[in-house]
């Protein structure tokens, strides 16, 4: 079983809908959570950092950490065709090694 | 602005020819970060360095090596090449802590 699972799509939504991305964990350790958006051929691109359970909004987007059931989720608000890439999930503990673990990303195609 | 500046974007080896990939930060952060992404998939981490403490994970390829020579700039050297290594590469810093996580937009390499 992978660490951190995610489903890879693509979703492809069309202009204006809302948005829904998933990731569930298996290592109560992990403590840190972000998403990161990824145009195609770019280096991912922090869009929210939590690291507490419950809902944490940035504008158009909603992360939401469910520790109890190791499941996290970014909801995209009015999305925009701009919005079209690569969502990358992101977990880190709070001791040892740092580094992130990622999802496999979720590609998401909004339509005009 | 404060950043993560990897070159060259694009490099093209041959198979078995040797080749350098740059990083270099203006965040003055301890921590660096070589991660593998291979097509469609999640970010890998090949090696970190604390400082100049050097931190290879278990299953990077002895072909893959790293040099840090100072805070700011950092190396991955790939001794040769084979075609599985097409991919793009990410560095990536942040603080002791795993804090201010930063990605540079990556270098993709295509081997032939």
């Amino acid at each position: 079983q992978k660490e951190v699972e995610q489903d890879p799509g693509p979703l492809s939504v069309p202009e204006g809908a809302i948005v829904s991305l998933n990731c569930t964990y298996s290592n109560s350790a992990f403590q840190y959570f972000m998403w990161y958006r990824q145009y195609s051929r770019k280096g991912p691109e922090l869009l929210m950092y939590t690291y507490s359970s419950g809902n944490k909004e940035d504008g158009r987007f909603t992360a939401q950490v469910d520790k109890s059931s190791k499941y996290i989720s970014l909801f995209i608000r009015d999305s925009q065709p701009s919005d079209s890439a690569t969502y990358l999930c992101a977990i880190q503990t709070n001791t040892g090694r740092r580094a992130l673990t990622f999802g496999s990303g979720t590609r998401l195609q909004v339509q005009p | 602005d404060a950043m993560v500046i990897q070159n060259p974007r694009y490099q093209v080896t041959q198979f078995g020819k040797p080749v350098t990939l740059s990083c270099s930060q203006t965040l003055n952060h301890n921590v660096m970060y070589w991660y593998q992404q291979k097509s469609s998939q999640a970010p890998k981490l090949l090696f970190h360095y604390y400082d100049k403490d050097f931190n290879n994970e278990a299953d990077t390829p002895d072909n893959f090596q790293s040099r840090r020579p100072n805070t700011s700039f950092c190396f991955l050297d790939i001794r040769s090449p084979g075609l599985g290594d097409t991919a793009m590469y990410l560095c990536a810093t942040s603080g002791y802590q795993g804090d201010g996580y930063t990605f540079g937009s990556g270098t993709r390499l295509t081997v032939v």
